[in-house]
C-alpha cells in the first residue's frame, strides 16, 4: 500500500533562518507531488507541484522553493523565513495523468516563524 | 478561471442529526471531478467522498452523501446520523484539466 512521510511534524524557526521540509512516498512510482499551505483558520493554498523528477510548477512568487531530486522526494526550502512563512504545510500526492486523481496527504509540518 | 466556494465558515450539528455543508464552483470544463475531504483535529486530510461530473447519480459512502447539481453548479455534502468523530473541517475541491482547487473549508461540529 502507498503512504506518505512528511516531517518534521512542528518546527519553531527564527526570522532569517533557512527551511528544509522533506515528504516522502512509498508504495507508488512517478506520482504528481504538491506543497500546500493552510494558514490558520484558511483554505488550502497551492504552492508547488511536480509531474516528474526536477520538474516543479510554482503557483505563488514567494519566498519559498520546492525540488524534485528523486522520483518520490519532494523537499520545500525557503534560504531566509519571513514572519508570514509561519503556517501548516501539507504535502500531498496523486496518482500520474487524469483529473479523476484523489489526493493523498501526509501529517503536515506546523512551522512557527518568530 | 475555477473557483471553489465554501459559504459556511463554521456549522455545527447535534449528535445523531443530519447536517448539509454547501459548496458552489465555476467552470467553464464539462469534465471534472469534484471531492470532499476531511480534516480532523489530528490534522490528517482524508478523502470522504468523490463524484465525476458526467454522471447523474449523486455519490454516496456510508453515511455521507451528495447533492450534485450539474447547471447549478452546486456540490453539497450531507452527513446523515452525525458523530461527534465527524467533528472536522471539511474541504471541497475541485479537479480539472489544469487545476486542482480547494474551498477554503466549513468547520463543522458536532454536539454530544
Amino acid at each position: 500500500s502507498q503512504t506518505i512521510h512528511q516531517w518534521p511534524a512542528t518546527l519553531v524557526q527564527p526570522v532569517g533562518s533557512p527551511l528544509s521540509l522533506e515528504c516522502t512516498v512509498e508504495g507508488t512510482s512517478n506520482p504528481n507531488l504538491y506543497w500546500y499551505r493552510q494558514a490558520a483558520g484558511r483554505g488550502l493554498q497551492l504552492l508547488f507541484y511536480s509531474v516528474g523528477i526536477g520538474q516543479i510548477s510554482s503557483e505563488v512568487p514567494q519566498n519559498l522553493s520546492a525540488s524534485r531530486p528523486q522520483d518520490r522526494q519532494f523537499i520545500l526550502s525557503s534560504k531566509k523565513l519571513l514572519l508570514s512563512d509561519s503556517g501548516f504545510y501539507l504535502c500531498a500526492w496523486s496518482v500520474q495523468g487524469g483529473i479523476k486523481n484523489i489526493q493523498y496527504f501526509g501529517a503536515g509540518t506546523r512551522l512557527s516563524v518568530l | 478561471a475555477q473557483t471553489v466556494t465554501q459559504s459556511q465558515p463554521e456549522m455545527s450539528v447535534q449528535e445523531a442529526e443530519t447536517v448539509t455543508l454547501s459548496c458552489t464552483y465555476d467552470t467553464s470544463e464539462n469534465n471534472y471531478y469534484l471531492f470532499w475531504y476531511k480534516q480532523p483535529p489530528s490534522r490528517q486530510m482524508i478523502l470522504v467522498i468523490r463524484q465525476e461530473a458526467y454522471k447523474q447519480q449523486n455519490a454516496t459512502e456510508n453515511r455521507f452523501s451528495v447533492n450534485f447539481q450539474k447547471a447549478a453548479k452546486s456540490f453539497s455534502l450531507k452527513i446523515s446520523d452525525s458523530q461527534l468523530g465527524d467533528t472536522a473541517m471539511y474541504f471541497c475541491a475541485f479537479s480539472g484539466t489544469y487545476k486542482y482547487i480547494f474551498g477554503t473549508g466549513t468547520r463543522l461540529k458536532v454536539l454530544a
